[in-house]
């Protein structure tokens, strides 16, 4: 069965720091989708990134990055330079290719908080 | 707006009571999803429709009742009720299934804060 890990139950630091959310997935299929979501506070979950299993190159967008390593199952989020506005509850989540009745499976979260 | 619209967006009822959620969309997508959030647990997958036809229901007690009359409408429907059942539920849609999995348009609605008093 698959499993996603979010051991960071919340995190807090101050605006402009540099801060790391770690994923730790389990699966027995080889092909598999790893995905990032943030819900704020209104409640939607609002899509940030897709990752698919054969796809091990990292990716940066502004100051988004996610680093995706096989050999650890994990794929990792870092927000560099942290802004108040980031504060909000982060998901992790992994899909089978098994025709997606299984919808997706969420870690815990990350509740992020950035002080000003 | 997200394009999935949920109401009511709270909602607190007795354990008595009967409710019901809704789920709207019109994005032209044709599965759509309950999901349950509780305090400090995951999302938890509670049923999926595709094409209006249920394809999973996750052994979610029969005091939550699905229905889907169209691809753009998806109700839940509440009926007496526990406390531990006090969370926040999810709609979501995709294009369909396959899609979904995907990730190609997952799209998640405000969600409905449910209290059960």
């Amino acid at each position: 069965a698959q499993k996603v890990t979010q051991a960071q139950t919340e995190i807090s630091v101050v605006e402009k720091e540099d801060v790391t959310l770690d994923c730790v997935y389990e699966t027995r299929d080889t092909t598999y989708y790893l995905f990032w979501y943030k819900q704020p506070p209104s409640g939607e979950l609002v899509f940030l990134i897709r990752r698919n299993s054969f796809d091990e190159q990292n990716e940066i967008s502004g100051r988004y990055s996610w680093n995706f390593q096989k050999s650890t199952s994990s794929f990792n989020f870092t927000i560099t330079a942290s802004q108040v506005v980031d504060s909000a509850v982060y998901f992790c989540a992994l899909s089978e290719l098994r025709g997606g009745a299984d919808g997706l499976t969420f870690g815990k979260g990350t509740h992020l908080i950035i002080q000003p | 707006e997200t394009g999935v619209t949920q109401t009511p967006r709270h909602l607190v009822m007795g354990m008595t009571n009967k409710k019901s959620l809704k789920c709207e969309q019109h994005l032209g997508h044709n599965a759509m999803y309950w999901y349950k959030q509780s305090a400090k647990k995951p999302l938890e997958l509670m049923f999926v429709y595709n094409f209006k036809e249920q394809t999973e229901n996750n052994s979610v007690p029969s005091r939550f009742s699905p229905e889907c009359p169209n691809s753009s409408h998806l109700f839940l429907h509440l009926h007496t009720l526990q406390p531990e059942d006090s969370a926040l539920y999810l709609c979501a849609s995709s294009l369909d299934l396959r899609t979904g999995a995907l990730g190609y348009g997952y799209t998640f609605g405000s969600g409905t804060r449910l209290t059960v008093v």
